[in-house]
């Protein structure tokens, strides 16, 4: 089974703070995801990674930067906490291919700006 | 108009009731449709994938997919508590450079024993 873990399921941090969440898989996939989950607005993708070091927005990508040192590992970084920001982040992960296989998550981090 | 709506519920039904639930979407690109499961406090977790038109069943669960009319739903036979969760749809079309994964905001389902 695909394992993702993200280090802190939950977190408080204050405004203007830099937040480092981290996510790591054990299943070699070459593509990350990082998603916010909010009510009523389901999952948004941030950032996606397909291999280390590469790194693309997503939809909203705007106060947050993304970080690919090692294949297994991929960190969402809020530059400045802001209270927008409060929210459920997920990492997901899925091999690359030419035949589609669907994203695995982890079990989210939630995260309160003060 | 959102690329993927579905339903926010919350939907309660009692024990051993079948379940319906459905996602439209606007995109005719999408080739692969998804559902996943999350309990509260947990990431999604998935729970089938089918690429065509047509039905997959897995135990209780059945997914339909109609590209005619860009519709998707997944039925819960025999329903139990322990599926009291947010039920996610999510679609993929391929784009140059890979996949683009969309996720409905998810449905609040409630079994009561």
């Amino acid at each position: 089974d695909v394992k993702v873990t993200q280090s802190s399921r939950y977190l408080v941090k204050r405004t203007g703070e830099k937040v480092f969440l981290e996510c790591v898989q054990d299943m070699d996939h070459e593509n990350m995801f990082w998603y916010r989950q909010d009510p009523g607005l389901g999952l948004r993708l941030i950032y996606f990674s397909y291999d280390v070091k590469m790194k693309e927005k997503g939809d909203i990508p705007e106060g947050y930067s993304v970080s690919r040192e090692k294949k297994e590992r991929f960190s969402l970084i809020l530059e400045s906490a802001s209270t927008n920001q409060t929210s459920m982040y997920l990492c997901a992960s899925r091999p690359r291919g030419k035949a589609f296989q669907p994203q695995h998550f982890g079990d989210g981090t939630r995260l309160s700006i003060l | 108009q959102k690329e993927v709506e579905q339903d926010p519920g919350p939907l309660s039904v009692p024990e051993g009731a079948i379940v319906s639930l459905n996602c439209t979407y606007s995109n005719s690109a999408f080739q692969y449709f998804m559902w996943y499961r999350q309990y509260s406090r947990k990431g999604p977790e998935l729970l089938m994938y089918t690429y065509s038109s047509g039905n997959k069943e897995d135990g209780r669960f059945t997914a339909q997919v109609d590209k005619s009319s860009k519709y998707i739903s997944l039925f819960i036979r025999d329903s139990q508590p322990s599926d009291s969760a947010t039920y996610l749809c999510a679609m993929s079309g391929s784009y140059t450079g890979g996949f683009k994964t969309i996720f409905g905001a998810g449905t609040r389902l409630f079994v009561k024993a």
